[in-house]
Protein backbone atom coordinates (compact mmCIF):
# COMPACT_ATOMS: atom_id res chain seq x y z
CA UNK A 1 0.00 0.00 0.00
CA UNK A 2 1.03 3.54 -0.51
CA UNK A 3 0.70 6.63 1.39
CA UNK A 4 1.50 10.16 1.41
CA UNK A 5 2.53 12.51 3.84
CA UNK A 6 2.50 16.71 3.17
CA UNK A 7 5.11 18.06 5.85
CA UNK A 8 2.92 21.18 6.40
CA UNK A 9 -0.46 21.98 6.30
CA UNK A 10 0.06 25.86 5.63
CA UNK A 11 2.87 27.60 3.93
CA UNK A 12 2.61 31.84 4.11
CA UNK A 13 5.32 33.58 1.71
CA UNK A 14 5.77 36.58 0.58
CA UNK A 15 5.41 37.78 -3.13
CA UNK A 16 8.36 36.78 -5.13
CA UNK A 17 10.09 34.80 -2.51
CA UNK A 18 11.24 31.03 -3.29
CA UNK A 19 8.66 28.42 -1.85
CA UNK A 20 9.26 25.05 -1.08
CA UNK A 21 6.12 22.65 -0.72
CA UNK A 22 7.71 19.27 1.06
CA UNK A 23 6.03 15.53 0.42
CA UNK A 24 6.84 12.11 1.72
CA UNK A 25 6.00 9.06 0.30
CA UNK A 26 5.93 5.47 1.31
CA UNK A 27 5.36 2.20 -1.35
CA UNK A 28 6.75 -1.46 -0.56
CA UNK A 29 6.72 -1.31 -5.13
CA UNK A 30 7.92 1.65 -7.55
CA UNK A 31 5.98 4.73 -7.82
CA UNK A 32 4.82 7.33 -9.95
CA UNK A 33 4.34 10.66 -8.18
CA UNK A 34 2.31 13.40 -9.15
CA UNK A 35 1.69 17.00 -7.58
CA UNK A 36 -1.57 18.51 -8.53
CA UNK A 37 -3.01 22.31 -7.52
CA UNK A 38 -6.52 23.22 -6.91
CA UNK A 39 -6.81 27.35 -6.96
CA UNK A 40 -10.13 28.28 -5.42
CA UNK A 41 -13.81 26.86 -5.70
CA UNK A 42 -12.11 25.04 -8.84
CA UNK A 43 -10.97 20.84 -9.15
CA UNK A 44 -7.67 20.23 -9.21
CA UNK A 45 -5.42 19.86 -12.09
CA UNK A 46 -1.92 18.24 -12.55
CA UNK A 47 1.58 20.75 -12.12
CA UNK A 48 3.77 18.08 -12.86
CA UNK A 49 4.77 14.60 -12.63
CA UNK A 50 7.37 12.12 -12.17
CA UNK A 51 6.87 8.68 -13.89
CA UNK A 52 10.92 7.40 -14.86
CA UNK A 53 14.16 9.01 -15.98
CA UNK A 54 15.06 12.65 -15.23
CA UNK A 55 14.48 13.23 -11.19
CA UNK A 56 14.01 16.91 -11.83
CA UNK A 57 10.67 17.33 -12.93
CA UNK A 58 9.61 21.15 -14.78
CA UNK A 59 5.69 21.51 -14.89
CA UNK A 60 3.42 24.17 -15.36
CA UNK A 61 3.59 28.14 -14.28
CA UNK A 62 7.06 27.75 -13.20
CA UNK A 63 7.08 25.02 -10.76
CA UNK A 64 9.26 21.96 -10.64
CA UNK A 65 9.93 18.48 -8.26
CA UNK A 66 12.85 16.35 -7.03
CA UNK A 67 12.35 13.12 -6.95
CA UNK A 68 14.77 11.40 -4.50
CA UNK A 69 13.94 7.67 -3.83
CA UNK A 70 16.65 7.25 -0.83
CA UNK A 71 14.69 9.70 1.14
CA UNK A 72 11.06 8.72 -0.79
CA UNK A 73 10.56 12.75 -1.11
CA UNK A 74 9.17 14.37 -3.79
CA UNK A 75 9.08 18.24 -2.94
CA UNK A 76 7.92 21.11 -5.17
CA UNK A 77 9.82 24.14 -5.40
CA UNK A 78 9.36 27.58 -7.62
CA UNK A 79 12.11 29.93 -7.08
CA UNK A 80 9.75 33.42 -6.95
CA UNK A 81 6.08 33.20 -6.41
CA UNK A 82 3.12 35.09 -7.58
CA UNK A 83 -0.22 36.05 -6.18
CA UNK A 84 -1.78 34.03 -8.49
CA UNK A 85 -0.15 30.59 -7.20
CA UNK A 86 -2.18 30.69 -4.09
CA UNK A 87 -4.15 27.47 -3.88
CA UNK A 88 -4.24 24.36 -2.43
CA UNK A 89 -1.20 21.52 -3.40
CA UNK A 90 -1.80 18.16 -3.60
CA UNK A 91 1.06 15.07 -3.42
CA UNK A 92 -0.12 11.88 -4.91
CA UNK A 93 1.06 8.58 -5.47
CA UNK A 94 0.42 5.70 -7.96
CA UNK A 95 2.09 2.28 -7.22
CA UNK A 96 3.17 0.97 -10.89
CA UNK A 97 0.15 -1.47 -11.69
CA UNK A 98 -1.99 -0.27 -8.82
CA UNK A 99 -5.25 1.36 -9.55
CA UNK A 100 -5.38 3.76 -7.02
CA UNK A 101 -4.22 7.45 -6.66
CA UNK A 102 -3.15 8.19 -2.83
CA UNK A 103 -3.67 11.90 -2.08
CA UNK A 104 -1.50 13.55 0.33
CA UNK A 105 -3.58 15.85 2.82
CA UNK A 106 -2.63 18.95 0.58
CA UNK A 107 -0.77 22.18 1.60
CA UNK A 108 -2.40 25.49 1.19
CA UNK A 109 0.13 28.52 0.04
CA UNK A 110 -0.63 31.80 0.64
CA UNK A 111 0.92 34.68 -0.95
CA UNK A 112 1.70 37.60 0.52
CA UNK A 113 1.96 41.11 -1.38
CA UNK B 1 -13.50 22.03 -24.72
CA UNK B 2 -12.40 18.92 -23.18
CA UNK B 3 -14.05 18.68 -19.31
CA UNK B 4 -15.50 17.22 -16.54
CA UNK B 5 -18.89 18.18 -15.88
CA UNK B 6 -20.47 17.56 -12.49
CA UNK B 7 -23.95 18.77 -11.32
CA UNK B 8 -25.69 20.26 -9.04
CA UNK B 9 -22.15 22.72 -7.95
CA UNK B 10 -24.21 22.61 -4.38
CA UNK B 11 -26.45 20.08 -3.11
CA UNK B 12 -28.32 20.34 0.58
CA UNK B 13 -30.23 17.75 1.77
CA UNK B 14 -31.62 15.73 4.59
CA UNK B 15 -30.88 12.47 6.16
CA UNK B 16 -32.62 9.21 3.95
CA UNK B 17 -33.35 11.34 1.03
CA UNK B 18 -31.76 9.34 -1.98
CA UNK B 19 -29.25 11.47 -4.31
CA UNK B 20 -27.70 11.36 -7.22
CA UNK B 21 -24.77 13.28 -7.93
CA UNK B 22 -24.21 13.37 -11.89
CA UNK B 23 -20.67 13.30 -13.93
CA UNK B 24 -19.75 13.35 -18.02
CA UNK B 25 -16.63 13.75 -19.77
CA UNK B 26 -16.08 14.50 -23.15
CA UNK B 27 -13.15 13.14 -23.75
CA UNK B 28 -13.68 9.49 -24.59
CA UNK B 29 -12.06 8.11 -21.15
CA UNK B 30 -12.16 4.88 -20.11
CA UNK B 31 -11.37 4.94 -16.35
CA UNK B 32 -13.54 7.32 -14.83
CA UNK B 33 -13.34 7.66 -10.92
CA UNK B 34 -14.53 9.48 -7.83
CA UNK B 35 -13.26 11.10 -4.38
CA UNK B 36 -14.78 13.21 -1.90
CA UNK B 37 -12.68 16.05 -0.27
CA UNK B 38 -12.32 16.58 3.40
CA UNK B 39 -10.23 19.23 5.71
CA UNK B 40 -6.98 18.14 6.66
CA UNK B 41 -7.82 14.19 4.87
CA UNK B 42 -6.98 15.13 1.45
CA UNK B 43 -9.02 13.57 -1.35
CA UNK B 44 -10.28 9.77 -0.87
CA UNK B 45 -11.40 7.34 -3.34
CA UNK B 46 -14.83 6.61 -3.63
CA UNK B 47 -15.41 4.01 -6.61
CA UNK B 48 -13.74 3.87 -10.16
CA UNK B 49 -14.64 2.42 -13.13
CA UNK B 50 -12.60 0.95 -15.47
CA UNK B 51 -14.71 1.12 -18.56
CA UNK B 52 -18.03 0.62 -18.99
CA UNK B 53 -20.27 -1.92 -16.83
CA UNK B 54 -16.63 -2.42 -14.81
CA UNK B 55 -16.71 -0.48 -11.44
CA UNK B 56 -14.61 -1.51 -8.59
CA UNK B 57 -14.21 -0.04 -4.79
CA UNK B 58 -11.93 2.54 -3.90
CA UNK B 59 -10.98 2.96 -0.17
CA UNK B 60 -14.03 4.60 1.31
CA UNK B 61 -16.92 2.69 -0.88
CA UNK B 62 -19.48 2.44 1.89
CA UNK B 63 -22.45 4.42 1.90
CA UNK B 64 -22.22 4.93 -2.14
CA UNK B 65 -23.08 3.46 -5.10
CA UNK B 66 -22.05 4.09 -9.15
CA UNK B 67 -22.92 2.86 -12.29
CA UNK B 68 -21.29 2.88 -15.74
CA UNK B 69 -23.89 2.32 -17.98
CA UNK B 70 -22.14 4.36 -20.75
CA UNK B 71 -18.46 5.57 -21.55
CA UNK B 72 -19.34 8.92 -20.42
CA UNK B 73 -21.31 8.97 -17.61
CA UNK B 74 -20.47 8.03 -14.35
CA UNK B 75 -23.17 9.12 -11.38
CA UNK B 76 -22.35 9.09 -7.72
CA UNK B 77 -25.23 7.80 -5.83
CA UNK B 78 -26.51 7.74 -2.62
CA UNK B 79 -29.33 6.29 -1.00
CA UNK B 80 -29.93 7.02 2.18
CA UNK B 81 -27.64 10.10 2.94
CA UNK B 82 -26.10 10.45 6.41
CA UNK B 83 -24.46 14.02 8.27
CA UNK B 84 -21.21 12.10 7.95
CA UNK B 85 -21.58 12.13 3.66
CA UNK B 86 -21.41 15.72 4.22
CA UNK B 87 -18.17 16.60 1.83
CA UNK B 88 -16.92 18.20 -1.12
CA UNK B 89 -17.01 15.30 -3.89
CA UNK B 90 -14.98 15.60 -7.28
CA UNK B 91 -15.37 12.89 -10.25
CA UNK B 92 -12.14 12.66 -12.64
CA UNK B 93 -11.48 10.81 -16.33
CA UNK B 94 -8.74 9.53 -17.55
CA UNK B 95 -7.47 7.59 -20.28
CA UNK B 96 -6.85 3.72 -20.01
CA UNK B 97 -5.74 1.94 -17.72
CA UNK B 98 -5.68 5.15 -15.70
CA UNK B 99 -3.60 6.08 -12.79
CA UNK B 100 -2.12 2.81 -12.82
CA UNK B 101 0.17 3.72 -16.22
CA UNK B 102 0.84 7.53 -14.76
CA UNK B 103 -1.77 8.63 -16.74
CA UNK B 104 -3.05 12.45 -15.86
CA UNK B 105 -6.51 12.86 -13.93
CA UNK B 106 -8.65 15.35 -15.34
CA UNK B 107 -11.02 16.78 -12.46
CA UNK B 108 -14.57 18.46 -12.66
CA UNK B 109 -15.47 20.94 -10.33
CA UNK B 110 -16.63 19.65 -7.43
CA UNK B 111 -20.25 18.90 -5.76
CA UNK B 112 -20.57 20.19 -2.02
CA UNK B 113 -22.80 18.31 -0.68
CA UNK B 114 -24.37 18.91 2.97
CA UNK B 115 -26.71 16.52 4.75
CA UNK B 116 -28.78 17.94 7.34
Amino acid sequence: AQSVTQLDSQVPVFEEAPVELRCNYSSSVSVYLFWYVQYPNQGLQLLLKYLSGSTLVKGINGFEAEFNKSQTSFHLRKPSVHISDTAEYFCAVSGKGAQKLVFGQGTRLTINP
Amino acid sequence: EAQVTQNPRYLITVTGKKLTVTCSQNMNHEYMSWYRQDPGLGLRQIYYSMNVEVTDKGDVPEGYKVSRKEKRNFPLILESPSPNQTSLYFCASSLSPGTRAGEKLFFGSGTQLSVL
